[in-house]
């Protein structure tokens, strides 16, 4: 059964700061991994998508890698900025074509003060 | 683009009441669909999906059912609320040929 951490739990840094946040799986046989931001209280936004036989994705201030072989995918933010406030989820689906039945991690609070 | 439209954004019912949670498609044609539940303190766990018209899987035994009496459409229902039924419920889907899924912005139940 597919197994997803991301670590730390919770994270506060002063604006402008780079950042790194970590997610690992426990079965590497994955067809993409995906990395989500959510609002309090809100849905969850795609925020890059990697297919199993890419390296790394880019959105502006946003990079996510991803090491198939050992499990682990880190997203990167860098020049943090209060409105980056949120909580981080990164998911993996669980096989076939069914691309959004996702396994969840439990999720990074990140939190940018001013 | 595909968007999911999930109404309504808040839910305040009593135990013992029955519930009907709406979802709709846009921007795409013969999505799966899915109903995950965010339970406070705890992560996103997959309810029901469903691959077409009428055809739906569940993934936890519980107090809740599905429907899919339309291809754009997604029903999350229960006959009488428990309060661990309590949560936020959000609504997903992937495209035909394309592997990103995309969520709406939820429903908050409150049973009280």
């Amino acid at each position: 059964k597919q197994e997803v951490t991301q670590i730390p739990a919770a994270l506060s840094v002063p604006e402008g700061e780079n950042l790194v946040l970590n997610c690992s799986f426990t079965d590497s046989a994955i067809y993409n991994l995906q990395w989500f931001r959510q609002d309090p209280g809100k849905g969850l936004t795609s925020l890059l998508l990697i297919q199993s036989s890419q390296r790394e994705q880019t959105s502006g201030r946003l990079n996510a890698s991803l090491d198939k072989s050992s499990g682990r995918s880190t997203l990167y933010i860098a020049a943090s900025q209060p409105g980056d406030s949120a909580t981080y989820l990164c998911a993996v689906p669980g096989g076939g074509t069914s691309y959004g039945k996702l396994t969840f991690g439990q999720g990074t609070i990140l939190t940018v003060h001013p | 683009s595909q968007t999911i439209h999930q109404w309504p954004a808040t839910l305040v019912q009593p135990v013992g009441s029955p519930l009907s949670l709406e979802c709709t498609v846009e921007g795409t044609s013969n999505p799966n669909l899915y109903w995950y539940r965010q339970a406070a303190g705890r992560g996103l766990q997959l309810l029901f999906y469903s691959v077409g018209i009428g055809q739906i899987s569940s993934e936890v035994p519980q107090n809740l059912s599905a429907s899919r009496p339309q291809d754009r459409q997604f029903i999350l229902s229960s006959k009488k609320l428990l309060l661990s039924d309590s949560g936020f419920y959000l609504c997903a889907g992937d495209r035909s040929g394309n592997t990103e899924a995309f969520f709406g912005q939820g429903t908050r139940l409150t049973v009280v």
